[in-house]
Parts: C-alpha cells; structure tokens; sequence
C-alpha cells in the first residue's frame, strides 16, 4: 500500500540555524499538507500546497517558514533560523483531491536547542 | 471558530468489551469528520470518515462511527476491543462551507486495553 515517506526521522539543530524536513507523497496525489505537534499539544495546521503554490497557511507559518516542491516527487518544509519552540514532531500529509481523507507520514522530530 | 472536543483523555475497557470514544466538534457550516489512529513512533493513521450519507460509517480494524448532527458529536465505537487496539486516537473536522482544506484536530484521547 503507498504510504507519505518523511526524512529524517529525528534532526537536532542548533538554534538559528536553518533546516529543512522532507517528505515524499503518495505519487497520484495533489493537495500536500504539512503539520505539527508540540510536545502535549494538539497536532496544528501550518501549511496547504497545490498546484505549485501555497493555498493556505496558519498564523504559525511566518516568515521564517517556506515550502517548496523541487521536483515530481518531493515536498519540503525549510526553517530559515530554528527557535526553541520549533521543537515539534512534524508531519507531512497529502490527498488526492481536497475532499478526501488525508495521508500522513510518520513525523519527522526536530528538536531546537 | 472551528474546534473539536475529545473529553476523555484516557479510556479504558477490558479485552473483548465494547468501546466508545467521544468527540464533539463545532463548525459554522456542514462538517467532514475524520478518525485517525496513532500507535507509538507512528504517524496518523486514518481509520474512517464522514462525509455525507448514512450516518453511521464502518472503517478500518472493525472501528465505526456515528455522526449525530443535532448532538455535534462523531463517536468511534467497536464492538469488541482488542489489546492491539490501545493506542492515541485523534478525531477531525473540516468545515465544507469554508474554502480552508485543513483539518482541525481534538486533542486526542489514549485508549488502553486490558488483557
């Protein structure tokens, strides 16, 4: 069965430096999805993709955060300058059409210090 | 605002016994409502959805859901637990009236079965 991939599973970084987080979504879908969990927390929306360009994104997703789908295949979430409350697991998800149920990817740990 | 309810953060029930977990929601408009499963060192595993039509929607692993419009409440229910059926289970909302795609998540509820 296809399943959303995500790379790395755990990164640890340095505060202000810039990471990105990868992830690979199952290959017909279109809508492409990233979210997070701080630790205890609900799991939040920070971005939507379709059709090459964002089509929606939360209050949390300032200018610090950017994402990009370099090729057929890829979809990536890049941190300019990481802060401490960074720190959370996440996800990547994606689905076919907008009306559909989303597939996550198992979560990529990224833990700021 | 949209926002979904789970008012249990832990359930607990023996092997073999019927379980229930709750979830309510609040949108402005018609919902989608979603479960998701998640074990440890996991993602988010959808179980099953409603979107329209019958109310009552059968998913994965025997799980199943209500959707009660006039009680705003989409419980997840299975008729006979099993021990390989504790783990965090999220429900979801989507607000159709709204162009938004992103789905607003409860804050879980831990479900732990007994041998």
């Amino acid at each position: 069965e296809p399943e959303v991939t995500q790379t790395p599973s755990h990164q640890v970084t340095q505060m202000g430096q810039e990471v990105i987080l990868r992830c690979v979504p199952i290959s017909n879908h279109l809508y492409f999805y990233w979210y997070r969990q701080i630790l205890g927390q609900k799991v939040e929306f920070l971005v939507s993709f379709y059709n090459n360009e964002i089509s929606e994104k939360s209050e949390i997703f300032d200018d610090q955060f950017s994402v990009e789908r370099p090729d057929g295949s890829n979809f990536t979430l890049k941190i300019r300058s990481t802060k401490l409350e960074d720190s959370a697991m996440y996800f990547c998800a994606s689905s076919v059409s907008h009306y559909n149920e989303q597939f996550f990817g198992p979560g990529t740990r990224l833990t700021v210090l | 605002a949209q926002s979904v309810a789970q008012p249990e953060d832990q359930v607990n029930v023996a092997e073999g016994n019927p379980l229930t977990v709750k979830c309510t929601y609040s949108v402005s408009g018609n919902p989608y409502l979603f479960w998701y499963v998640q074990y440890p060192n996991r993602g988010l595993q959808f179980l099953l959805k409603y979107i329209t039509g019958d109310n009552l929607v059968k998913g994965s692993y025997g799980f199943e859901a209500e959707f009660n419009k006039s009680q705003t409440s989409f419980h997840l229910k299975k008729p006979s637990a099993l021990v390989s059926d504790s783990a965090l289970y999220f429900c979801a909302v989507r607000d159709i009236e709204d162009s938004s795609y992103k789905l607003i998540f409860g804050s879980g509820t831990r479900l732990l079965v007994r041998p």
